[in-house]
């Protein structure tokens, strides 16, 4: 079985510039979700990928988006930059209509914006 | 989703039993109680979910008591490698909100 896998591990970007992050989901899974976590804190929801469809967002506004692949694998894009982007970008998944909120996370990307 | 509240930070000994409580006042009755362990540059990491009563697995348990406007973590015989930063999630979908959890400091 494969686990939830994320890249790239590192990237640093200036303000301004656009930035893509991919997620490959745990086999089996069909539900994928990203989050922010800021330094010190805990991760904030972005939003979820069921279906290749967003199925629910969070407080981020909308030059966050993302994409879900027929494979269940994702992407989430940030556009415009700013400095306080620079945070650990997490990608969970899970399977829909299984136990609630019992997610698989990756490792993360840790996004730096100069 | 309901708001949930646990200590900021807890210290214990190799070998001691941790018990790390989450308050959730408002959970709704399709609501499961979810705690999750984080290393620092880390992915979360599920660690047991319940609805009431208690549950128990290789690595902790759950107690829920019968209001299930609460819940206590309880980690036995702790390691070194078992600090961490713990989070206790209420949520009925899979819509995860996270608090800034209880950072757990176990010391030799």
């Amino acid at each position: 079985e494969t686990g939830v896998t994320q890249s790239p591990t590192h990237l640093i970007k200036t303000r301004g510039q656009q930035v893509t992050l991919r997620c490959s989901s745990q086999s089996g899974h069909n539900t994928v979700s990203w989050y922010q976590q800021a330094l010190g804190q805990g991760p904030q929801f972005i939003f979820q990928y069921y279906r290749e469809e967003e199925n629910g967002r969070g407080n981020f506004p909308p030059r966050f988006s993302g994409l879900q692949f027929p494979n269940y694998s994702s992407e989430l894009n940030v556009n415009a930059l700013e400095l306080d982007d620079s945070a650990l970008y997490l990608c969970a998944s899970s399977l829909a209509g299984g136990t609630p909120n019992e997610q698989f996370f990756g490792p993360g990307t840790r996004l730096t914006v100069l | 989703l309901a708001k949930t509240t646990q200590p900021i930070s807890m210290d214990s000994y190799e070998g001691q039993e941790v018990n790390i409580t989450c308050s959730h006042n408002n959970i709704a009755t399709n609501d499961y109680i979810t705690w999750y362990q984080q290393f620092p540059s880390q992915g979360p990491r599920f660690i047991i979910q319940g609805y009431k009563t208690k549950v128990t697995n290789e690595v902790a348990s759950l107690f829920i008591p019968a209001d299930r406007k609460s819940s206590t973590l309880s980690l036995p015989r702790v390691s070194l490698s078992d600090t961490a930063v713990y989070y206790c999630l209420v949520a009925g979908g899979f819509k995860t909100i996270f608090g800034a959890g209880t950072r757990l400091f176990v010391k030799a």
